[in-house]
């Protein structure tokens, strides 16, 4: 079965510090990973897409994706109360058929103390 | 450009029911998905529209369909509603399998 693990949390980190999120994936022929923010209530925002091995950088975000080891991961430098939500980790897998649509993980809840 | 909108905000069905759920699309995007967000969890896919006809479907009954138009908005149907049907349905729009943009969602309460 297809699967997206992360770590439900909740992860506590200091307000300046680096925040550090966690996915694995089981599809090994998975090609496109994306990072969602959800706020209690509100629906998925888009924060990070990312298709080849290794970092990109958007502001205070970085992807990194490591297909040999199934792993992607999230940094959020100088970590922001504002940044306090639940991080969805996404993948596109892909059948005989085409393309799934976005598997999820059941995200991480991200605290950032003041 | 005009974000993805979805209506109605909040819905609450009794069970048995009938419900459809309604999507429009981010403005150059030609691809709808639907997902089923639990709460606690991460969204299910449901199945994608691509040029009005499913493109793909998740681990869901046939109870579950959906509609594109020609102006690439979308339906999302659900019948004979069950009470785990309660949740966030999730709209999201994009080129192809490009990114996903999500809308606001529908609340649907199945009682």
């Amino acid at each position: 079965q297809k699967e997206v693990e992360q770590n439900s949390g909740p992860l506590s980190v200091p307000e300046g510090a680096i925040a550090s999120l966690n996915c694995t994936y089981s599809d090994r022929v998975s090609q496109s990973f994306f990072w969602y923010r959800q706020y209690s209530g509100k629906s998925p925002e888009l924060i990070m897409s990312i298709y080849s091995n290794g970092d990109k950088e958007d502001g205070r975000f970085t992807a990194q994706l490591n297909k040999a080891s199934q792993y992607v991961s999230l940094l959020i430098r100088d970590s922001q109360p504002s940044d306090s939500a639940t991080y969805l980790c996404a993948v596109i897998m892909y059948s005989g058929g085409g393309a799934d649509g976005l598997t999820f993980g059941k995200g991480t809840h991200l605290i950032i103390q003041p | 450009e005009t974000g993805v909108t979805q209506s109605p905000t909040h819905l609450i069905k009794t069970r048995g029911q009938q419900v459809t759920l309604r999507c429009s699309s981010q403005s150059g995007h030609n691809t709808v998905s639907w997902y089923q967000q639990a709460l606690g969890q991460g969204p299910q896919f449901i199945f994608q529209y691509y040029r009005e006809e499913e493109n793909g479907r998740g681990n869901f009954p046939p109870r579950f369909s959906g509609l594109q138009f020609p102006n690439y908005s979308s339906e999302l149907n659900v019948n004979a509603l069950e009470l785990d049907d309660s949740a966030l349905y999730l709209c999201a729009s994009s080129f192809s399998l490009g990114e996903q943009y999500f809308g606001p969602g529908t609340r649907l309460t199945v009682t």
